[in-house]
């Protein structure tokens, strides 16, 4: 069955640091999630990516966070100057069709961001 | 704006009991729901989707229903095993956006 692939499973890095968060989601899906779960807290949406643009990103994603496709596999998740608040475990998901269609949400196993 | 809440937050039962999991929702334009278990510390594995137009979906022993008017949503777990043991979360998605806003989860154990 296709997967999201999320790499690294984990990372730890220091207060202030950049970091990137890649994703290769599946390969006929056109588009493409980020979320964060916060320990001990819900799910939340960051941003939803289609077209080579961004068309949905909730209040959480500020100018410290960007996405990009580099090429036509990978999906990342940059974060300029991490915060000990951006410690959380980062969800990338994609789908085939707009809004889930009938085929819903496939989502990666995660990165979890420790900030220290 | 949309709440997603569930109840309970945690279940424990014994093994073989069919048992019943809720979510309810503020915003009933809704355009899908979706039912997904996390493992501890995992990723999260998409369990059933329903249609705001479809009242309820089946796979295997697990049966998740929609009444979009009330803004409610059940999974039932029919004959619950030690491996079911898991988070389940419930999500809904807002006709008109591409997010999905998630529940609290309800935290389930099933001891053998």
């Amino acid at each position: 069955e296709p997967e999201v692939t999320q790499t690294p499973s984990h990372q730890v890095t220091q207060m202030g640091q950049e970091v990137i968060l890649r994703c290769v989601p599946i390969s006929n899906h056109l588009y493409f999630y980020w979320y964060r779960q916060i320990l001990g807290q819900k799910v939340e949406f960051l941003v939803s990516f289609y077209n080579n643009e961004i068309s949905e990103k909730s209040e959480i994603f500020d100018d410290q966070f960007s996405v990009e496709r580099p090429d036509g596999s990978n999906f990342t998740l940059k974060i300029r100057s991490t915060k000990l608040e951006d410690s959380a475990m980062y969800f990338c998901a994609s789908s085939g069709g707009n809004r889930g269609s009938v085929y819903g949400y496939t989502f990666g196993s995660g990165t979890r961001l420790t900030v220290v | 704006k949309q709440e997603v809440t569930q109840i309970p937050a945690a279940l424990s039962v014994p093994e073989g009991e069919n048992l019943v999991l809720n979510c309810s929702f503020t915003d009933s334009a809704i355009y899908n729901l979706q039912w997904f278990r996390q493992d501890p510390g995992k990723g999260l594995t998409s369990l059933l989707l329903i249609q705001s137009s479809q009242r309820e979906q089946t796979s295997g022993r697990l049966n998740a229903s929609l009444d979009k008017s009330s803004g409610r949503s059940t999974l039932y777990i029919a004959a619950s095993q030690p491996g079911d043991s898991a988070t389940y979360l419930c999500a809904v998605m807002n006709t008109g956006f591409q997010k999905l806003v998630f529940g609290t989860g309800t935290r389930l154990l099933v001891s053998p």
